[in-house]
């Protein structure tokens, strides 16, 4: 079990530039969480998924972005036409099961900055 | 509307100073969840605690201690006799969903420990 882990750290792109996020969950968590955290706030929510199903996705900034699980373990995050205002750190968190009363894990996120 | 405010930004204070930070939060559900987080500059968030709305006990974990009070719709963390390691960024957090973390997030406060 070595945590949730992301990839990349760091990315820097141009703008308009497509970019895609990966996180690896720790091994048998059913859910998997992807939040944005721009400088000097707390994270957001974006999307979840149980397994494979994207459970909810109507807090995605913009048809820009979207996520996959498609195997039910990873989970991509991809961000279309990029623009400065994307340019923000990405979280990643995974949970055993559902319900807040089970600990979700963070990843580092990835940092990403449009240029 | 922000659900939950996290007034102060910075707190600097001297090792072994007792620091504490405030948390006001906004919900009409009678049924919540209210967690802390600790982000060190590694990036990941790390759980600290989590507390749901009817059980109002306050909490003492070592050196952390967390005060809950409905009737202020406050949740706030005192660090007793802090330490270097303490620095970090702290968020408090709202979910108003006991299924999923759905999280709400302050903005965060920014700990700073001087030896």
């Amino acid at each position: 079990d070595t945590g949730v882990s992301q990839d990349p750290r760091h990315k820097i792109t141009k703008r308009g530039q497509n970019v895609t996020f990966r996180c690896d969950p720790i091994s048998e968590h059913n859910r998997l969480y992807w939040y944005r955290q721009t400088l000097g706030q707390g994270p957001e929510f974006l999307t979840y998924f149980q397994n494979e199903a994207q459970l909810e996705k109507s807090r995605l900034l913009s048809d820009r972005f979207s996520a996959e699980r498609p195997k039910g373990s990873f989970s991509t995050l991809e961000i279309q036409r990029t623009e400065q205002g994307d340019s923000a750190m990405y979280l990643c968190a995974s949970s055993k099961r559902q319900g807040v009363n089970t600990e979700a894990f963070f990843g580092q996120g990835t940092r990403l900055t449009v240029v | 509307a922000q659900k939950v405010t996290q007034a102060q930004t910075e707190i600097s204070v001297v090792e072994k100073e007792d620091v504490t930070l405030d948390c006001v939060y906004e919900t009409r559900d009678t049924t919540y969840y209210l967690f802390w987080y600790k982000q060190p500059p590694s990036g990941e968030l790390v759980f600290l605690i989590r507390r749901n709305s009817f059980d109002e006990q306050n909490e003492i974990s070592g050196r952390y201690s967390w005060n809950f009070q409905k009737s202020t719709s406050s949740f706030n963390f005192t660090i007793t006799a802090s330490q270097v390691v303490d620095s970090a960024v702290y968020f408090c957090a709202l979910s108003e969903d006991s299924n999923d973390y759905k999280l709400s997030f302050g903005a965060g406060t920014t700990v700073t420990v001087r030896a």
